[in-house]
């Protein structure tokens, strides 16, 4: 299994610009979480999917985020207009299927972002 | 408010020599434990749990111990090797909600 898909590695835009994070979770899981990592907070779940509805959306930080999960093979992060201040590493995670929140979650490799 | 806390931002411990990994909670509701592992320009990866009806979770090297009144969780590895140098996440969760609680990570070094 190719495991949890993150695309861009890397993305370096200005303040202002829209950025799009995408994701294809491990196919068959039916979980999808969105993190973001920083040094002050560690890791912080802005949102989180089951069968591509989201469930818990309270860690969006404002809603210049928004995130979508339009089949179960893949979801966006969407930041608009991004600020410096959303510099991190964005995580997309996927776990399958529910055993009370003893599911293990897989990670992808993140998305490196600096807004300048 | 950080629910879930890892005070000690940075370790730095000799090869062969045991790892100790402290994570402290505030909220009461949490039920079961985890750590990840995470590399550099690597996702986590989850290296052990534990349920709030144990207080120790053995798996090889690594164990966690669960202190319930003192709401303290730690990880101890034991020998460390070098391939532990990694960042180390602790997390809580409660029964029936999906949504884990991460700390802040404690970054672990070992010294050859």
């Amino acid at each position: 299994d190719a495991g949890v898909i993150q695309s861009p590695r890397h993305e370096v835009t200005e303040m202002g610009q829209e950025v799009t994070l995408r994701c294809k979770p491990i196919s068959g899981h039916d979980y999808l979480f969105w993190y973001r990592q920083t040094m002050m907070r560690g890791l912080e779940l802005l949102i989180y999917f089951n069968n591509n509805v989201p469930i818990d959306d309270s860690g969006m930080p404002e809603d210049r985020f928004s995130a979508k999960m339009p089949n179960a093979s893949f979801s966006t992060l969407k930041i608009q207009p991004s600020e410096p201040r959303d510099s991190a590493v964005y995580f997309c995670a996927s776990s399958g299927g529910s055993s009370g929140g003893r599911e293990t979650q897989y990670f992808g490799p993140g998305t490196r972002l600096l807004v300048l | 408010d950080q629910q879930v806390k890892q005070n000690s931002p940075s370790l730095s411990v000799q090869e062969g020599r045991i790892s100790i990994l402290n994570c402290d909670y505030t909220n009461s509701m949490f039920d079961y434990f985890l750590w990840y592992k995470k590399y550099p320009a690597e996702g986590p990866t989850f290296l052990i749990s534990i349920s709030s009806i144990k207080d120790k979770n053995e798996d090889g090297r690594f164990t966690v111990f669960l202190n319930k009144s003192a709401k303290h969780l730690s990880l101890h590895i034991v020998p460390s090797q070098p391939g532990d140098s990694a960042v180390y996440f602790c997390a809580a969760t409660h029964f029936g909600n999906e949504k884990l609680t991460f700390g802040t990570g404690t970054r672990l070094t070992i010294i050859p």
